[in-house]
């Protein structure tokens, strides 16, 4: 049982650069969600989604898009990338957004924008 | 949101018990207190969550008082593997609020 993967470890990127960064989950999880977490600051999140098809924005969405196509998978894209951006990207899931439900996190993607 | 507040640091001995506080005078009666910890360069782990009782699980006990103004997480044999960040985090029942919102939590030093 893998949990939550995150896809790749560690990425550099260029300004003006797009990617993909991906998130699958094995536990057949209705909720899933995108963090940033940034030195000093607490985890903050970009988007998330209740189920398939089903989509909306965190609290810091601006040049980040996602879909959820399948109730495994909840990409996160980075449009034009910007120095700012610049962060470690946290994937987490749970079986649904119900507050007494435990979410399960990856060991996030390590961003850095030159 | 109800906040939280943590000690910015405690040390524990290896194989000692630790209580790590968390005060949340503002806590509703309809939040959930939920504890996360992350490791060294590791994604958030949860740990365990209650509304009113104390409750147990294999990695911890979570002491809530009687107020619930406050809760107490109990490690009750601190390993080196202990040593991480620990976030005390309130979670409305509604589940209207859709992130976890981590403060600066209280960062776990365990001496050998």
């Amino acid at each position: 049982n893998a949990g939550v993967t995150q896809t790749p470890k560690f990425q550099v990127l260029k300004t003006g650069q797009s990617m993909t960064l991906q998130c699958a989950q094995d536990m057949n999880h209705e909720y899933m969600s995108w963090y940033r977490q940034d030195p000093g600051m607490g985890l903050r999140l970009i988007h998330y989604s209740v189920g398939a098809g089903i989509t909306d924005q965190g609290e810091v969405p601006n040049g980040y898009n996602v879909s959820r196509s399948t109730t495994e998978d909840f990409p996160l894209r980075l449009l034009s990338a910007a120095p700012s951006q610049t962060s470690v990207y946290f994937c987490a899931s749970s079986y649904s957004a119900r507050s007494n439900q435990p979410q399960h996190f990856g060991d996030g993607t390590r961003l850095s924008i030159l | 949101d109800a906040k939280t507040t943590q000690p910015n640091s405690m040390e524990s001995n290896e194989e000692e018990p630790v209580h790590l506080p968390c005060n949340h005078s503002t806590i509703s009666g309809t939040d959930y207190i939920h504890w996360y910890r992350q490791l060294p360069s590791q994604g958030p782990e949860y740990v365990i969550h209650g509304l009113t009782s104390n409750v147990n699980n294999r990695m911890a006990s979570l002491a809530i008082a009687e107020d619930r103004k406050s809760s107490t997480l109990i490690l009750h044999r601190a390993t080196l593997r202990d040593a991480a960040v620990y976030y005390c985090i309130l979670r409305d029942i509604s589940g209207s609020a859709r992130q976890l919102t981590f403060g600066s939590g209280t960062q776990l030093t365990v001496l050998p």
